[in-house]
């Protein structure tokens, strides 16, 4: 019964490669964040969901663009992918305004 | 400037031991909360205990309890007697503000790696 999940898990691609990373929550939370954890595992909000509206876009380039088809999902894709995009992308979700955040389990992508 | 400093890269504690892990923070936000995870190597965040800005005690789960220090803007989590299972990475972070403005986004800390020995 997991409650943030993400897939795929390991995802290795080459570089110029377009990729997506797929999340979904069954907490009934209206938030949904992703997050990315680089190689020295400082963790960083890239966009934040709430209802399906962006609300917060942390400088990420164009490259990235997130989306939301309904509340409980919020999908990563990635275009022309670089060298540098090789991290740990983390979903997450959270009630509206207040509460902790549930992160689903990672997606490691490695650009070679 | 960090919004989250965690001066401690790694440590190692004996097991059954107590370890203290530091945690500043910057804020002019009146209302914040502050929130300690943890990441084995398996890799993925375990939230272990919440400190809201406004709470007058301070947080306690379990082995874990939160040093909350306002004035002095600093949000230590204290494990006590360690066991090996302990060893991870261990994330501060914090909450801004309150409502939907706020966007709700956890800043965080560079982390504290914990390493317990038997």
């Amino acid at each position: 019964d997991t409650a943030v999940s993400q897939t795929p898990k390991y995802l290795v691609t080459q570089m110029g490669n377009d990729k997506s990373i797929k999340c979904e929550q069954n907490l009934g939370h209206d938030t949904m964040y992703w997050y990315k954890q680089d190689s020295k595992k400082f963790l960083k909000i890239m966009f934040s969901y709430n209802n399906k509206e962006l609300i917060i876009n942390e400088t990420v380039p164009n490259r990235f663009s997130p989306k939301s088809p309904d509340k409980a999902h919020l999908n990563l894709h990635i275009n022309s992918l670089e060298l540098g995009d090789s991290a740990v992308y983390f979903c997450a979700s959270s009630p509206r305004t207040r509460g902790r955040a549930f992160f689903g389990q990672g997606t490691r992508l490695t650009v070679v | 400037a960090q919004k989250i400093t965690q001066t401690q890269p790694g440590m190692f504690v004996q097991e059954k031991e107590a370890v203290t892990l530091d945690c500043t923070y910057d804020t002019s936000d009146p209302s914040y909360g502050l929130f300690w995870y943890k990441q084995p190597s398996s890799g993925e965040m375990i939230f272990l205990i919440y400190q809201g800005s406004y709470d007058q005690q301070n947080a306690t789960e379990g082995r874990y309890s939160l040093n909350f220090q306002k004035a002095r803007k600093s949000a230590n989590l204290v494990i006590s007697a360690s066991q090996l299972g302990d060893s991870a990475m261990y994330f501060c972070a914090m909450r801004e503000g309150i409502g939907e403005a706020a966007g709700n986004k956890l800043t965080f800390g560079g982390g504290t790696r914990v390493l317990v020995k038997p």
